[in-house]
């Protein structure tokens, strides 16, 4: 059974940079996009962003000077680095994967980790 | 840009069907394309619905998708206590390059 299984400090500090890892077990990369989404308390899901297994990689536009994605095929490893962090950024941080649909022409999140909260400090 | 409007919350009785709407604010798009998903209380969000219409393997078939003009939308058939959760539609937005969510409805069971 493939899982996704985040890691992450837990409290940040304001200005400081922040660091997450989304370990893959069960599966590899193959042909999926690996995405980051996260959700601040009692508020609804963003999303961060993605990369593919060739590295190739697309950012929420409102994010992308702060967020640098990146894959490590040896470790079955992906990670989220996010500069510059405020309170807002204080989130439930998940990892997904997305899949394709070659009959349909799209893709989606089909499977997702349990989240790993990040709280920004000042 | 897309955004997508949802009603901030629905609710029915147990067996009702209960429907939420996303409309995407591109009026000349056309009918989006979007995934729905469900997050019940303190879990991950789950693949509900995807292209609108289809619905993965071992989503109960009370869950159904549809589209028509500007908008998609979400019913909920036969409506259990435990279908009460949050409920998201997306869709890739490709003059962003970017997934865009919209705003959530929570489905209260009554």
């Amino acid at each position: 059974q493939v899982q996704l299984q985040e890691s992450g400090p837990g409290l940040v500090k304001s200005s400081e940079t922040l660091s997450l890892t989304c370990t893959i077990s069960g599966d590899s990369f193959r042909n999926y996009y690996w995405d980051w989404v996260r959700q601040p308390a009692g508020k609804g899901l963003e999303w961060i962003g993605r990369i593919y297994v060739s590295g190739s990689t697309n950012y929420n536009p409102s994010l992308k000077s702060r967020v640098t994605m990146s894959i490590d095929t040896s470790k079955n490893q992906f990670s989220l680095r996010m500069t510059s962090v405020t309170a807002a950024d204080t989130a439930v941080y998940y990892c997904a994967r997305e899949d394709y649909s070659s009959t349909s022409w799209i893709w989606f999140f089909d499977l997702w980790g349990r989240g790993t909260p990040i709280t920004v400090s000042s | 840009q897309s955004v997508l409007v949802q009603p901030p919350s629905a609710s029915g009785t147990p067996g009702q069907r209960v429907t939420i709407s996303c409309s995407e604010s591109r009026s000349n798009i056309g009918s989006p394309n979007v995934n729905w998903y469900q997050q019940l209380p303190g879990t991950a969000p789950k693949l509900l619905i995807f292209a609108s219409t289809q619905r993965p393997s071992g989503v109960p078939e009370r869950f159904s998708g549809s589209k028509s003009g500007t908008s998609a939308s979400l019913a909920i058939s036969g409506l259990r206590s435990e279908d009460e959760a949050d409920y998201y539609c997306a869709l890739w937005d490709d003059s962003l390059n970017a997934w865009v969510f919209g705003g959530g409805t929570r489905v209260t069971v009554l």
